[in-house]
Parts: C-alpha cells; sequence; structure tokens
C-alpha cells in the first residue's frame, strides 16, 4: 500500500547548522508531496509542497525537491534555528478517490543556542 | 484572521461522559477533516465531509461520531469516552480532496478523568 517513511528522530542541532531529514514513499500513483510542521501545543501548518516530479517547493529557507526516481522528498535548510524546534511531517495526498493525506511518523528537531 | 477554528482549545471531561468538540473554517472549503494525535504520534484521520457527504475511517470506533451542519461547521461527539481517547484532536479542511493543501485547526486537547 501507499506509505511514508522518515528518518527517526530527534534531531539535534547547533544553531545555524544545516538541516536533512530523509523522507521516501511508496506510490501506486502520482501523488503530491508535502512537509507539514508541528509547533509545541499547535495544529499542523504546510511548510511547502510539491505536485509533480522535479517540483522544487521552498518557504522560510527549508527546500525539498520530489524526486521520482528515488521516491523522495528529503526537507533541508541551510542555517537553523531555534524557532524551527518543532515536529516534522512528511505526506503525501492523491487527487481522485482518495481525500486524505497519508502521513509519515514525524521528525522531532530540536535546535540548541 | 484564523481560517480554522477549534472549540474548546482543552476539554475535560469524565470517563463515560459524552463530549462534543467543535470546529469552524471561513475558507469556504468542501472536505472537513477530524484527525487524532495521541503524543508522538502522526495524526490519525478519524473521518471527513466532502460537503454533505461523510466517509468513515475503516479502523475508526464506533464510539466516534461526527456531524456536519452547514459548510462552515464540524463537530466531533465522543459518545463514552475512555481513556485511551485522550488524544489532541485535530480539524482540518481542504477545498477539494487529497491533493489539495490541508489547513489545520490549534487543536483540541481532550483529557479523560
Amino acid at each position: 500500500g501507499d506509505s511514508v517513511t522518515q528518518m527517526e528522530g530527534p534531531v539535534t542541532l547547533s544553531e545555524e547548522a544545516f538541516l536533512t531529514i530523509n523522507c521516501t514513499y511508496t506510490a501506486t500513483g502520482y501523488p503530491s508531496l508535502f512537509w507539514y510542521v508541528q509547533y509545541p501545543g499547535e495544529g499542523l501548518q504546510l511548510l511547502l509542497k510539491a505536485t509533480k516530479a522535479d517540483d522544487k517547493g521552498s518557504n522560510k529557507g527549508f527546500e525539498a525537491t520530489y524526486r521520482k526516481e528515488t521516491t523522495s522528498f528529503h526537507l533541508e535548510k541551510g542555517s537553523v534555528q531555534v524557532s524551527d524546534s518543532a515536529v516534522y511531517f512528511c505526506a503525501l495526498g492523491f487527487s481522485g478517490g482518495y481525500n486524505k493525506l497519508i502521513f509519515g511518523a514525524g521528525t522531532r528537531l530540536a535546535v540548541h543556542p | 484572521d484564523a481560517m480554522v477554528i477549534q472549540n474548546p482549545r482543552y476539554q475535560v471531561t469524565q470517563f463515560g461522559k459524552p463530549v462534543t468538540l467543535s470546529c469552524s473554517q471561513t475558507l469556504n472549503h468542501n472536505v472537513m477533516y477530524w484527525y487524532q494525535q495521541k503524543s508522538s504520534q502522526a495524526p490519525k484521520l478519524l473521518f471527513h465531509y466532502y460537503d454533505k457527504d461523510f466517509n468513515n475511517e475503516a479502523d475508526t470506533p464506533d464510539n466516534f461520531q461526527s456531524r456536519r451542519p452547514n459548510t462552515s461547521f464540524c463537530f466531533l461527539d465522543i459518545r463514552s469516552p475512555g481513556l485511551g481517547d485522550a488524544a489532541m484532536y485535530l480539524c482540518a479542511t481542504s477545498r477539494e480532496g487529497g491533493r489539495e493543501t490541508q489547513y489545520f485547526g490549534p487543536g483540541t486537547r481532550l483529557l479523560v478523568l
């Protein structure tokens, strides 16, 4: 079945370090891919998305590229801040009969000064 | 300019005492979702409405019900809460189905005593 696999956390970094959070997916169709972020005690917010192969989503210094050949959508940021500390969820969504997102397990990021 | 509003943010109920959580949206979106999120886990879809059409996930317990009286409002009813139902409940909306961005509310944290 369709699924999303994320690297396990927690990921602990110092401020200004480079961030990569790996995400791979298994899908029978052509999904859109999303990264959502959840700050402590809050709901999820869309961070970025990509709708087709080779699309790059970007927002707030974060980037991810839809790689169909490797079925991946890795999240990167060149210089993290303490305020980026949160849980990051990779997800995929389909058109047609599906009306739901399939989430990965989430990766907790902790950034220290 | 809140777009998806959930009330209350915190709800305490007693074991077996019915409870209702509410969600409203100002986006005029067709689809409304209810998710259950337990600590350190991904959100788990309980059900969703596409307009007036109700779609229940196969593994959602019968204890959970939902109502959508109009486009803007959606309610989650837990008929007889158990200790295992303590969780964060997230409401989300999207204009159309799974390839579209979902917009999440801040969540309601339910505590069952």
